[in-house]
């Protein structure tokens, strides 16, 4: 089965750098995909960036990137650059056999001016 | 793009009323889910559908109902509310697709149950 673990419960980063958020997994499956979400304050979670197991490259969009290491089994994200409106909560998740997704305990990160 | 929308942003509900928490999505998907989101315990999933008249419990069913009349409805029912279901409702669908199938997200139902 799945496992998704997020290890940092909260971050800060200064407004234009860059902040990376952690996620190991844990899946026998070959092929996999691996999301992440955002959930700010209102409550919606939105989808931002995608990588699949078989993926030569890491993902990028726009501000958005996945450092993804298949053997240490982790999708980290990376946001650059980073803005107020980025302040937030962070889920890591990824499907098991059944399609259903199973999250991380989410990453809150604060953006500071 | 892609649209999930639930019924309610906010509700609140008596103790021992049976409510209905309705979502639907417009983009043909098969799978559909329902989460709760409280803080400290992240998301959990309540029930899933991959199909019409199809359901299957997830981590957290008890005190639940779900119905899937319609390939893009996904309804979750309260039979009888109490206050620890007071809580964040998700509702999202996504396709049938191996490892790329990323979940749609409705905006969230805040439910209070007084």
């Amino acid at each position: 089965a799945q496992k998704i673990t997020q290890t940092q419960p909260g971050m800060f980063v200064q407004e234009k750098e860059a902040v990376t958020l952690d996620c190991t997994y844990d899946t026998s499956d070959q092929s996999y995909g691996l999301f992440w979400y955002k959930q700010p304050s209102s409550g919606e979670m939105i989808f931002l960036i995608y990588q699949g197991s078989y993926d030569e490259q890491n993902a990028t969009e726009g501000r958005y990137s996945l450092n993804f290491q298949k053997a240490r089994k982790s999708a980290n994200l990376v946001i650059s650059a980073s803005q107020l409106g980025d302040s937030a909560m962070y889920f890591c998740a990824a499907p098991d056999s059944s399609y259903k997704l199973i999250f991380g305990s989410g990453t809150r990160l604060l953006v500071r001016p | 793009d892609v649209k999930v929308t639930q019924s309610s942003r906010y509700l609140v509900k008596r103790t021992g009323e049976k409510v209905f928490l309705e979502c639907v999505q417009d983009m043909d998907h098969e799978n559909m889910f329902w989460y709760r989101q409280d803080p400290g315990l992240g998301l959990r999933l309540i029930y899933f559908s991959y199909d019409v008249k199809m359901k299957e419990k997830g981590d957290i069913p008890e005190g639940y109902s779900v119905s899937r009349e319609k390939k893009e409805r996904f309804s979750l029912i309260l039979e009888s509310a109490s206050t620890n279901q007071t809580s964040m409702y998700l509702c999202a669908s996504s396709r049938t697709g191996g490892a790329g199938s990323e979940a749609f997200f409705g905006q969230g139902t805040r439910l209070t149950v007084v």
